[in-house]
C-alpha cells in the first residue's frame, strides 16, 4: 500500500497571499495524483488530476506540480472561499486508493 | 448534470447491520466504476470499496469480510451493506464516481453512520 504524507498539517495564510501545500508518496506513482478541496460541512471536490491538470471549474489560481514521489499544490492568491482542507490522493498503485491526511488552510 | 445522493445512514448498535444506498443520475451509470469513501468525525478520507462497471469488486482491508458493495444498474443505484459494525465504523459515507480507473470526479453529499450502544 502506498502511504501519502501531506505537510504541513495546518497552513495559516492571509487573503491574497500564496499557499504551497506538499504531498509525498511512499513509492513512485508517476503523475497519478489528484488533489481535492473540502470546505466545512461539504463533500470533497476534485481540483486537480494527473498531478497538474485542473478539473472543470477549478480556478486558474490553483496549480499542481510534481511526479514520482513529491507533489505540490499552489494557490497563487488566496480567496476567502479557498480556506478549506486539501487532500492528495494517489491512483498509481491501486487498490487501495489512498489519501493523505489533509492540510488545513486557515486564515492568518 | 451528475448527481449522487446517499441515504440509509443512522444510529446503529455495535454488531448490527445497515445498508446504504447511492442514487445516481445525469450519466450512464453502468459504464462507470463507483466507490465508497468514508470520513470519521474530524478525520481524513478513507477509501472503503469499489465496484467496477464489469462488477469486479475490491475492499479496503479494514472492511474486507464485513462490508459488501453491490450495484443495480436498472435502478442506477449503488449499495453498501455494512455488517458487524463497530464504533470505528462511525463516519460519513460518501459515494463517488470514478474517472478512468483513477480519480473521483463526482461525490455525493454523504450519509452519516453512527455506531453506538
Amino acid at each position: 500500500e502506498i502511504v501519502m504524507t501531506q505537510s504541513p498539517a495546518t497552513l495559516s495564510v492571509s487573503p491574497g497571499e500564496r499557499a504551497t501545500l506538499s504531498c509525498r508518496a511512499s513509492h513512485g506513482i508517476n503523475i497519478n495524483l489528484a488533489w481535492y478541496q473540502q470546505r466545512p460541512r461539504q463533500s470533497p471536490r476534485l481540483l486537480i488530476y494527473g498531478a497538474s491538470t485542473r478539473a472543470t471549474g477549478t480556478p486558474a489560481r490553483f496549480s499542481g506540480s510534481g511526479s514520482g514521489t513529491e507533489f505540490t499544490l499552489t494557490i497563487s492568491s488566496l480567496q476567502s472561499e479557498d480556506f478549506a482542507v486539501y487532500y492528495c490522493q494517489q491512483y498509481g498503485n491501486r487498490p487501495p486508493w489512498t489519501f493523505g491526511q489533509g492540510t488545513k488552510v486557515e486564515i492568518k | 448534470q451528475v448527481h449522487l445522493v446517499e441515504s440509509g445512514g443512522g444510529v446503529v448498535q455495535p454488531g448490527r447491520s445497515l445498508t446504504l444506498s447511492c442514487a445516481a443520475s445525469g450519466f450512464t451509470f453502468n459504464t462507470f466504476d463507483m466507490h465508497w469513501v468514508r470520513q470519521a468525525p474530524g478525520k481524513g478520507l478513507e477509501w472503503v470499496a469499489v465496484i467496477k462497471y464489469d462488477e469486479n469488486i475490491y475492499y479496503a482491508d479494514s472492511v474486507e469480510g464485513r462490508f459488501t458493495v453491490s450495484r443495480d444498474n436498472s435502478k442506477n443505484t449503488l449499495y453498501l451493506h455494512l455488517n458487524s459494525l463497530t464504533p470505528d465504523d462511525t463516519a460519513i459515507y460518501y459515494c463517488a464516481r470514478d474517472q478512468s480507473d483513477a480519480y473521483f470526479d463526482y461525490w455525493g453529499q454523504g450519509t452519516l453512520v453512527t455506531v453506538s450502544s
